[in-house]
């Protein structure tokens, strides 16, 4: 049973408009959660994480935004840039609820394409 | 080299070989991580060490064997291994082990088993 899901396998968005990817999970034990980048080729990179004791989190252009009681986050980014383009991949974590101090979940990942 | 290096990207094995895969991290990091990606699958953690140490081992088959015998070095042993087991091994590093310390992950290796 997959406790964090990516419904979007894909979005295509015009640059300089907003992406918004978003995520749910199942796991009300998760409190932690995070954002990755993949371009082809490469590992995945950190890019903004969020505790459950935020709702809103934001670095430059990212930011992420957790509703809690609906067991979803959202990633936007304002303005897209070709660059951007990649696997966007969501995980999560029980850290603070006495889960497991080092296992992430992740969700399959949406494939971002910015246009130019 | 810097960041996280992973050899070799590309492995194709039989089903009675033995292969290793190996990780190598320039950033000084005390924690290291295997993690396996399926087609079609999320990515899924395999084992964490810290400071040479495993500390998590995510019910995975004894035909995996990690070992790190420093901190800047974690290999993957492979033997008997099926066609299943044909996925993308990515490393990462963080300087302490945990969730909330960043991740820094290897371009992977991608391994087809025949």
């Amino acid at each position: 049973d997959q406790q964090v899901k990516q419904n979007s396998p894909s979005l295509s968005v015009q640059e300089g408009r907003i992406s918004i990817l978003n995520c749910d999970y199942t796991n009300s034990m998760f409190d932690y959660f995070l954002w990755y980048k993949k371009y082809p080729a490469e590992g995945p990179t950190f890019l903004i994480s969020i505790s459950s004791i935020k709702d809103k989190n934001e670095d430059g252009r990212f930011t992420v935004f957790l509703n809690k009681s609906a067991k979803h986050l959202s990633l936007h980014i304002v303005p897209s840039q070709p660059g951007d383009s990649a696997v966007y991949f969501c995980a999560a974590s029980p850290y603070g609820s006495g889960g497991s101090n080092y296992k992430l979940t992740f969700g399959k990942g949406t494939l971002l394409t910015v246009n130019p | 080299e810097t960041g996280v290096t992973q050899t070799p990207r590309h492995l194709v094995m039989g089903m009675t070989n033995k292969k290793s895969l190996k990780c190598e991290q320039h950033l000084g990091h005390n924690a290291m991580y295997w993690y396996k990606q399926s087609a079609k699958k999320p990515l899924e953690l395999m084992f964490v060490y810290s400071l040479e140490e495993r500390v998590e081992n995510n019910s995975v088959p004894s035909r995996f064997s990690p070992e790190c015998p420093n901190s800047s070095h974690l290999f993957l042993h492979l033997h008997t291994l099926q066609p299943e087991d044909s996925a993308l091994y990515l490393c990462a590093s963080s300087q302490i082990a945990g969730v909330t310390d960043t991740q820094y992950f290897g371009p992977g290796t991608r391994l087809t088993v025949l």
